[in-house]
């Protein structure tokens, strides 16, 4: 079976401070590959999709970037954090290919960024 | 963006009772989804829809979708504490870049008090 997993869970840094949040599947191959921000009481918003290794598209102009170095890895980064980058962070997976089932999306347990 | 929104933002329900929460949508889907997110946690899919059915239903959970006003409605029938969570709907809009992005509305809190 798949499974994802999202670490750390809780993260406290300081403004101009450094990120790194990682995210990893197993089970599938050449997945689809989510990175997602929630503000409380809010919805999802999408910030950058992988459909293979170094193929990266960002959806919201930000302080963030991506990376995947490897099939089923994904990595969130930031040179340095602004107090806007607080936040709640979903990684998810979906299956690659054509038929409807891909759109299903696997979330991890989430990263709750604290930027002080 | 948002293309869903949910509706109420939050429900305060009995055990036992029912919840519904209806979310509406503003350009054509390929299918449309309902997921759930316990406090804190990471998302769970419960069910997808799609554009050609009217009615779908997995356990206690009852969805419907109407594409001619661009609506869909969960229902959850004879709810329970463990129902306690927030609920969101995503709609995979039919565009030219149509490769699985979802669009996540901002959720229905509920809340089932024993």
């Amino acid at each position: 079976s798949q499974t994802i997993h999202q670490w750390p869970a809780t993260l406290v840094q300081p403004v101009g401070s450094p990120l790194s949040l990682e995210c990893t599947v197993e089970g599938t191959s050449n997945p689809n590959l989510y990175w997602y921000r929630q503000a409380a009481g809010r919805g999802l918003q999408l910030l950058f999709y992988s459909v293979g290794i170094g193929q990266i598209s960002s959806e919201v102009p930000q302080n963030l970037s991506a990376s995947r170095p490897q099939d089923r890895q994904f990595i969130l980064s930031s040179k340095k954090l602004l107090l806007s980058d607080s936040g709640f962070y979903l990684c998810a997976w979906s299956q690659p290919g054509t038929a409807l089932a891909k759109n299903i999306q696997y979330f991890g347990a989430g990263t709750r960024l604290s930027v002080l | 963006s948002q293309q869903g929104e949910e509706d109420p933002q939050a429900l305060s329900i009995q055990e036992g009772e029912n919840a519904t929460m209806n979310c509406s949508y503003k350009t054509s889907i390929n299918n449309l989804q309902w997921y759930r997110q316990n406090s804190g946690r990471g998302l769970v899919h419960l069910i997808l829809i799609r554009s050609n059915e009217r009615e779908k239903h997995s356990g206690r959970l009852r969805v419907t979708l109407d594409t001619s006003k661009k609506s869909s409605s969960l229902l959850i029938t004879a709810s329970r504490a463990a129902d306690t969570a927030s609920y969101f709907c995503a709609t995979d809009p039919k565009t030219t870049d149509s490769w699985g992005k979802l669009q996540f509305g901002a959720g229905t809190q509920v809340v089932v008090t024993p």
